[in-house]
């Protein structure tokens, strides 16, 4: 089993701003990359893949990925109260299989 | 629509009873697994198949099994209930050679 840390938050951010969640994993030889949607009492909800090097832009959200650092971001822009949910970030092991994280908490206050 | 679903959606038993939880998948995706979310512990993977007749275990396998007879569906039993299984247990399919996982409601099992 792979380690993929996220930073534990929970995050609280105003309504308007940006959220900012983080993750790294260990194994170097890793190449997908994911970031899901978990609102409490739901399944996680895919929302973001991530391959190469760079940013991933979807509508108000944005994945970062750097390799050399083994580091993955989530970026929500604008945020929104319906964005108040738990993110996964998910990385893949061999054979189809995914290491996930244990989530951080966002808060998006009114 | 295509879709995933889990059955029971919550289920009560006592210690010792064999339990099973259903998945059933109409995406035609062969790989499926089985997880299981504590606080604390995150996603926990119990059990994958990549197709008929293929299983494997996961990191938290004791106590569980699973059988894969169809494409379709890929239930868990839980041979003899332990207070130590009461949690939320989530199925999830990917297609062949993909690693995105696409999750079904879950369900929430309490053992007593």
């Amino acid at each position: 089993q792979k380690e993929v840390e996220q930073n534990s938050g929970p995050l609280s951010v105003p309504e308007g701003a940006i959220a900012s969640l983080n993750c790294t994993y260990s194994d170097r030889g890793s190449q997908s990359f994911f970031w899901y949607r978990q609102y409490s009492g739901k399944s996680p909800e895919l929302i973001m893949s991530i391959y190469s090097n760079g940013d991933k832009e979807d509508g108000r959200f944005t994945a970062q990925l750097n390799k050399a650092s083994q580091y993955v971001s989530l970026l929500i822009r604008d945020s929104q109260p319906s964005d108040s949910a738990t993110y996964l970030c998910a990385v893949n092991e061999v054979d189809y299989k995914l290491s996930f994280g244990a989530g951080t908490t966002v808060t998006v206050r009114a | 629509d295509a879709e995933i679903t889990q059955s029971p959606r919550h289920k009560i038993t006592e210690t010792g009873r064999q339990v099973t939880l259903a998945c059933h998948q109409t995406w035609n995706h062969n790989n499926m697994f089985w997880y299981r979310q504590d606080l604390g512990h995150g996603l926990r993977l119990i059990h994958y198949s990549y197709g008929v007749q293929d299983t494997n275990k996961g990191e938290v396998s004791d106590g569980y099994s699973v059988s894969r007879s169809n494409t379709e569906d890929l239930p868990l039993t839980l041979e003899s209930a332990a207070s130590s299984q009461t949690s939320v247990y989530f199925c999830a399919s990917s297609l062949q050679g993909n690693y995105e996982q696409y999750f079904g409601p879950g369900t929430r099992l309490t053992v007593t």
